[in-house]
């Protein structure tokens, strides 16, 4: 079946430093699946950070960027510079094409801590 | 707009009780998901609705739990005879369910079950 794999169950950045938290993915029933970033910022539900539908291209918002890349097969999420306030459990995704499938697979979520 | 609401926020059931969780998605939604969240599992999917009738329903525990969603503005998820590995927060989701890129999920906040 389809899945999306975080090796990192805890991420650990000082404010100002860049960060990466690793995503793979592997989509068993579309070649192509949408992909995502969820995030839960402290006290708030979860939430859509960026998402992208084509492959070669990049998303982003908030300063964070995700590039899919169809022939690693992953979805990794990247920002320049970190801020205290970007601590949160992040979560990658993937959704079948199908019309008729929108169910979505997530990892299990990667906790940022970012050290003032 | 209220959001994917969900109640109770906080349910503490004894071991073999039932436990009934509510979800009111965003207005005009067709999609309903529910997922449950745990630290080690991280977000398991369990079952959607498309227009009130269930797609897949491949995450369920077969046995005790079930899903309903009798009108478009809310889904119920019903866990018989609970037991304490039941403990988790319950979450559901709603999409506008069309195809392609618009099916991006909004999160309720959540329902933490306490089984003891």
């Amino acid at each position: 079946g389809d899945s999306v794999t975080q090796t990192e169950g805890q991420v650990t950045v000082s404010e100002s430093k860049s960060l990466i938290i690793n995503c793979t993915y592997s989509a068993t029933s579309i070649a192509y699946p949408n992909l995502f970033w969820y995030v839960r910022y402290p006290g708030e539900g979860l939430q859509l950070l960026l998402k992208v539908i084509t492959a070669g291209q990049k998303g982003s918002s908030r300063g964070f960027e995700a590039t899919y890349n169809k022939e690693t097969t992953s979805f990794h999420l990247q920002k320049a510079s970190v801020q205290e306030s970007d601590s949160a459990v992040y979560y990658c995704a993937l959704s079948p094409l199908d019309t008729n499938a929108y169910k979505v697979i997530f990892g299990k979520g990667t906790h940022l801590h970012v050290l003032p | 707009n209220a959001g994917v609401i969900q109640t109770p926020r906080h349910k503490v059931t004894g071991k073999g009780q039932e436990a009934t969780l509510w979800c009111e998605p965003i207005s005009g939604h067709s999609a309903v998901f529910w997922y449950r969240q745990t630290i080690v599992q991280g977000l398991e999917f369990l079952t959607y609705f498309r227009n009130q009738a269930p797609i897949d329903d491949s995450g369920m525990p077969k046995e005790r739990f079930s899903a309903q969603m009798p009108n478009q503005s809310h889904s119920t998820l019903k866990i018989q005879s609970t037991q304490p590995q039941d403990s988790a927060v319950y979450l559901c989701a709603s999409s506008s369910g069309t195809g392609g890129s618009q099916n991006t999920l909004y999160f309720g906040a959540g329902t933490r079950l306490s089984v003891l």
